[in-house]
């Protein structure tokens, strides 16, 4: 079936400290995982995304990476900072490759 | 450039109501969407629309109905409002390919009693 499991449901972490957050996907067929920010009250905004034809894919102190083999891609954030703090959702394609699933989402915290 | 806008912002139902939101995309997008957001379960798919003319379900469509009435606009229709929807609705689109990135808009709280 569709499953997309992301973990840790929470994270908390000291400013400049890197964030990992990890998903698995169930579908091997997928082949596009985005990762959104949504801070409190706001919309989910996109941050970074990833194809399945890359392993890695860096923008400034976020980067995505991406094991097919094992089903599963990863968001790490380098040197954290407050304004990180939010909830962050992973994404896979459904099996008819027509619609995102969305994670349960981690909320990260980044005390100062 | 407005991206996606829904309405109303906010909105509260007696149970048995009924109430459509209304969204609508300005970057010329194919698909569309409509989730629902619940503290601890995440974003779930309710119904999309990969194109004009066209829709299907999606994880929880049970209770809901869309419209997709033109490339433009996606309605979700609550027949008889239920305290389980009570929830946080967000619409969103995206653009040429159905699964490139989707842009949402601001969501519409509803509280159903």
């Amino acid at each position: 079936g569709e499953n997309v499991e992301q973990h840790p449901s929470t994270l908390s972490v000291q400013e400049g400290d890197s964030a990992v957050i990890k998903c698995t996907y169930s579908d091997s067929a997928s082949n596009y995982f985005p990762w959104y920010k949504q801070e409190l009250g706001k919309r989910p905004q996109l941050i970074i995304d990833i194809r399945s034809n890359v392993g890695e894919k860096k923008d400034q102190r976020i980067a995505v990476t991406l094991n097919k083999t094992a089903k599963h891609f990863s968001l790490h954030i380098t040197e954290t900072q407050p304004e990180d703090s939010a909830v962050y959702f992973c994404a896979a394609p459904n099996q008819a490759g027509t619609a995102l699933i969305f994670g349960k989402g981690t909320t990260l915290s980044v005390s100062s | 450039n407005a991206g996606v806008t829904q309405t109303p912002k906010f909105q509260v139902l007696k149970t048995g109501q009924s109430m459509t939101l209304q969204c609508a995309q300005d970057m010329n997008h194919n698909s569309m969407y409509w989730y629902r957001q619940d503290p601890g379960m995440g974003l779930r798919l309710i119904y999309y629309s990969a194109s004009e003319g066209t829709t299907d379900k999606g994880e929880v469509p049970n209770g809901y109905n869309v419209s997709r009435l033109n490339k433009r606009e996606f309605s979700l229709r609550l027949e008889s409002a239920a305290p389980s929807q009570t929830s946080v609705y967000f619409c969103a689109s995206s653009g040429r390919q159905v699964l490139q990135p989707q842009h949402f808009g601001d969501g519409t709280r509803l509280s159903i009693l």
